[in-house]
């Protein structure tokens, strides 16, 4: 059975770094993308960006490019999304998910992290 | 953000049957991409429900159907029951982002 297990919700300050996990399991890690989705409080799902975990090719969406790292930890099938600042704006859930195949969507997707940014 | 284009809301009364559009341009949907739809409940992640434009994972009631044409998808479901209400959201490869775009969101309500 194909999972996607999160770390739990945080809160941090303004200006606080973080990093948050998705451990995958059931599958071949290095065989399917994995990408991370941002959903703001009430409103919709925003793609933040992706990674080949064979190789640790990343792409992102220009709205997060410079703002968030994605990762990869092969040894224990695990992606990460961190922040080096976190501002407010980054309240959020923080979902991962694996894509169908690659340049397509997803057909799994984590539990979700809620990061809460507040001073 | 959105690079699809999906109605906020619809609604229906239990038995009817809804339909939500999904309308997006030449660098997704109308390029011979997939769409993917997903059912998101209060408080919960989303999960798959149509995929690769008609395609239903095992466990989903055929009550859900999709169906693709041009630049446009749709999501039909069918014999609308109280546990449907939930947003609804639609999503594609874009070659132009080199990424996923989604649509809005369209959130159902069962009347």
């Amino acid at each position: 059975e194909v999972q996607l297990v999160q770390s739990g919700a945080e809160v941090k300050k303004p200006g606080e770094s973080l990093r948050i996990s998705c451990k995958s399991s059931g599958y071949t890690f290095t065989n399917y993308w994995l990408s991370w989705v941002r959903q703001m409080p009430g409103k919709g799902l925003e793609w933040m960006g992706r990674i080949d975990p064979s190789d640790s090719y990343t792409n992102y969406s220009p709205s997060f490019q410079g703002h968030v790292t994605i990762s990869v930890d092969k040894s224990i099938n695990t992606a990460y999304l961190q922040w080096s600042s976190l501002k407010a704006s980054d309240t959020a859930i923080f979902y991962c998910a694996r894509h169908d195949l690659a340049t397509r969507p997803f057909d799994y997707w984590g539990q979700g992290t809620l990061v809460t940014v507040s001073s | 953000q959105s690079m699809l284009t999906q109605p906020p809301s619809a609604s229906g009364t239990p038995g009817q049957t809804v339909t939500i559009s999904c309308s997006g341009s030449s660098s997704n949907i109308g390029h011979d991409k997939d769409v993917f739809w997903y059912q998101q409940l209060p408080g919960s992640a989303p999960k798959l429900l149509i995929y690769r434009n008609k395609q239903r994972p095992s466990g989903v009631p055929d009550r859900f159907s999709g169906s693709k044409s041009g630049a446009t998808a749709s999501l039909v479901i069918s014999g609308l029951r109280s546990e449907d209400e939930a947003d609804y959201s639609c999503a594609s490869w874009d070659d132009s982002l080199s990424g996923v775009v989604f649509g809005g969101g369209t959130k159902l309500t069962v009347l």
